[in-house]
């Protein structure tokens, strides 16, 4: 029972375009979600974050969109670079307790120079 | 603090052996997980330790799997008899929530491969 949804397995964009990554749940008790990034080899890398009592939060070249009713959230990155190429995994926290991660199957980006 | 670390990097062990991992997580992180990630799935869910209480443990984690946080500081995670389904990649995260923010953040994993 996939509680987050990552429905693309992959996305192939050209350099200097907007990537956007999908991401979807089930879960109306999820209060928190984050967005990391996994290179082959290596642990995840935090990117970004929202809280569920905002709908958009910005850092860079990164803006994440939360849009509850929907239970759906999505990633931008504006301008793609190559260097961006990577796993993307969307991530859920349950309320309350231990603050655990529930993950995605992640989304495989390839910016193209 | 360099970050989150685990030893060994990777692991080759035959089948019903043991095997250890350590992970050391970034110093003032009081809360500790354990994740498995398996091919082209998502990290999941082992288990939770808050200090050195470990507080929540998935039915992923058998009773071939053991994790320890001896005085809240490095946690080992040990698989005894190994089986080739434990094949897989091992994370470890530590996080501390700061007003309403949390990251956790993962070590580099250690790569378990049973043969």
């Amino acid at each position: 029972d996939q509680q987050v949804k990552q429905n693309s397995p992959s996305l192939s964009v050209q350099e200097g375009r907007i990537s956007i990554l999908n991401c979807d749940y089930t879960n109306s008790m999820f209060d928190y979600f984050l967005w990391y990034k996994k290179y082959p080899a290596e642990g995840p890398t935090f990117l970004i974050s929202i809280s569920s009592i905002k709908d958009k939060n910005e850092d860079g070249r990164f803006t994440v969109f939360l849009n509850k009713s929907a239970k759906h959230l999505s990633l931008h990155i504006v301008p793609s670079q190559p260097g961006d190429s990577a796993v993307y995994f969307c991530a859920a926290i349950p309320q309350g307790g231990s603050e655990k991660l529930v993950f995605g199957k992640g989304t495989k980006l390839t910016v193209n120079p | 603090d360099t970050g989150v670390s685990q030893n060994p990097r990777h692991k080759i062990t035959k089948r019903g052996q043991n095997v250890t991992f350590r992970c050391d997580p970034i110093s003032e992180h009081n809360r500790l997980y354990w994740y498995r990630q398996t091919l082209g799935q998502g990290p999941e869910f082992l288990t939770y330790f808050q200090n050195e209480a470990q507080l929540e443990k998935s039915r992923l984690l058998s009773d071939r799997f053991s994790a320890e946080r001896p005085k809240g500081s490095f946690s080992t995670l040990e698989i005894q008899r190994t089986e080739q389904g434990d094949s897989a990649m091992y994370l470890c995260a530590s996080s501390e929530r700061q007003g309403g923010d949390t990251e956790a953040f993962f070590g580099q994993g250690t790569r378990l491969t049973v043969v």
